[in-house]
Order: structure tokens, then sequence, then C-alpha cells
């Protein structure tokens, strides 16, 4: 029973398209993470949503909208889609009840966009 | 801010050999530290991690020692296997905060 699973895995459409990448865990966390991985394997944190609220928001643009209907729950909306937006796209999440800095991340297995 | 710095890969080694990647940090606050590890074609996964100065973590005959006084947390291995092969994450999360700071990572190849 997969702990952070998102859809699709691999995504391939054309510049200007929107698509959606979803996210879910079943591991009762409270914090839901978007990072964006390029060519050369660098993590950018985009969002984060605590139990359904909007904690972090890194410089991303507008074109990039999170939507956390629950707290097991984060989907990735990206409209006018445009070639830098080829990259990994991963979902992570972590139990945070007590904001200790020793809970760790767990990670989605990655959905893969490509923007021709 | 906080940061993470991590050495520059690629490291290419023969199976057997001694593995260190170089990870050393900056923390407003007294962070936790962590090791995460990418298979190709995979997510990141928990390698292991150290919540406080002095402490040690170890997984699958991988150790990192969490110095305060050096502000470092390098990754060592005894004896390298093919399958060691991956891109290595150094990370640190400060408490009372939410974000998770990574390093850039470093390109591990094994070869037989």
């Amino acid at each position: 029973d997969t702990a952070v699973s998102q859809t699709p895995k691999y995504l391939v459409t054309q510049m200007g398209n929107d698509k959606s990448i979803k996210c879910e865990q079943n591991l009762g966390h409270d914090t839901m993470y978007w990072y964006k991985q390029d060519s050369k394997k660098f993590l950018k944190i985009m969002f984060s949503y605590n139990n359904k609220e909007l904690i972090i928001n890194e410089t991303v643009p507008n074109r990039f909208s999170p939507k956390s209907p629950d707290k097991a729950h984060l989907n990735l909306h990206i409209n006018s889609l445009e070639l830098g937006d080829s990259a990994v796209y991963f979902c992570a999440s972590s139990h945070d009840r007590d904001l200790s800095g020793a809970n760790v991340l767990t990670f989605g297995a990655g959905s893969r966009l490509t923007v021709l | 801010g906080d940061s993470v710095t991590q050495m520059e890969g690629p490291v290419t080694l023969s199976e057997e050999a001694f593995l260190t990647i170089n990870c050393t940090y900056t923390a407003t606050g007294y962070p936790s530290l962590f090791w995460y590890v990418q298979y190709p074609g995979e997510g990141l996964q928990l390698l292991l991690k150290a919540t406080k100065a002095d402490d040690k973590g170890s997984n699958k005959g991988f150790e990192a020692t969490y110095r305060k006084e050096t502000t470092s947390f390098h990754l060592e291995k005894g004896s390298v296997q093919v399958s060691d092969s991956a891109v290595y994450f150094c990370a640190l999360r400060t408490s009372g905060t939410y974000k998770y700071i990574f390093g850039t990572g470093t390109r591990l190849k094994v070869l037989a």
C-alpha cells in the first residue's frame, strides 16, 4: 500500500495546455509539499499545506495553483504550460503535530512532466 | 537563511571502496539533519537522520555524525556496492519551521 502516491507518473503535453497532478497520502500526516526537480537533480520547494492551510508559497509563477481538498490530498494545477515547466514534480508529506525538526519527509515516486 | 552545501559530483568509485560525501550546513536554529537517497527513476527515500549534536545516524552500512562544532554531517560507508549507485541529498529542518532545506545532491556511481 503506497504511502504517498502521485498520478500520473508521466505526462507529455504541448505548450499552452493546462494539466493537473494529483497526490494522496495514507500516512495520516498533517503537512504536504510539492517540490520541483530539474534535470540537474536540484530540488526546489514550491508549496506546502498544513491541514489544508497554505503555509509555504515560494516564488512560483501564478500559472501554478495548488489545491488541498483535505489533509490527505494535495493537487497541483498548471495553466499555460511552458517549455521550462518540464521537470519531475515530487509530492511529499510529513507528520507535524509538534513541529519537531526531527519529522521525516516521505516522498512520492514523482511525476515527470514533458512540455513539447 | 538556512542552507546546505554538498560536495560536487559525480563521485565514481570501484566496488568495495570507502565512500565519503561531505555536507556542511548553516542554520539560525538548532536543526535536525538528514540524508536522503534517490535511486534512478524513483523518489527520494530517507537513508538516515540525526537530531542533536554528536548523534550518529546509520542505515544499510551508511553512517553520518552530527558535528555541531564543524557544522557538518558527512556521509560515509566502508565498502560500497554497485547497488549504492544513486543521488544522495543532505537536508536539514529547524524545529518550529515546516521547511526542509536540501543540498544540490551528489551523484555516486559505483563500478564493478
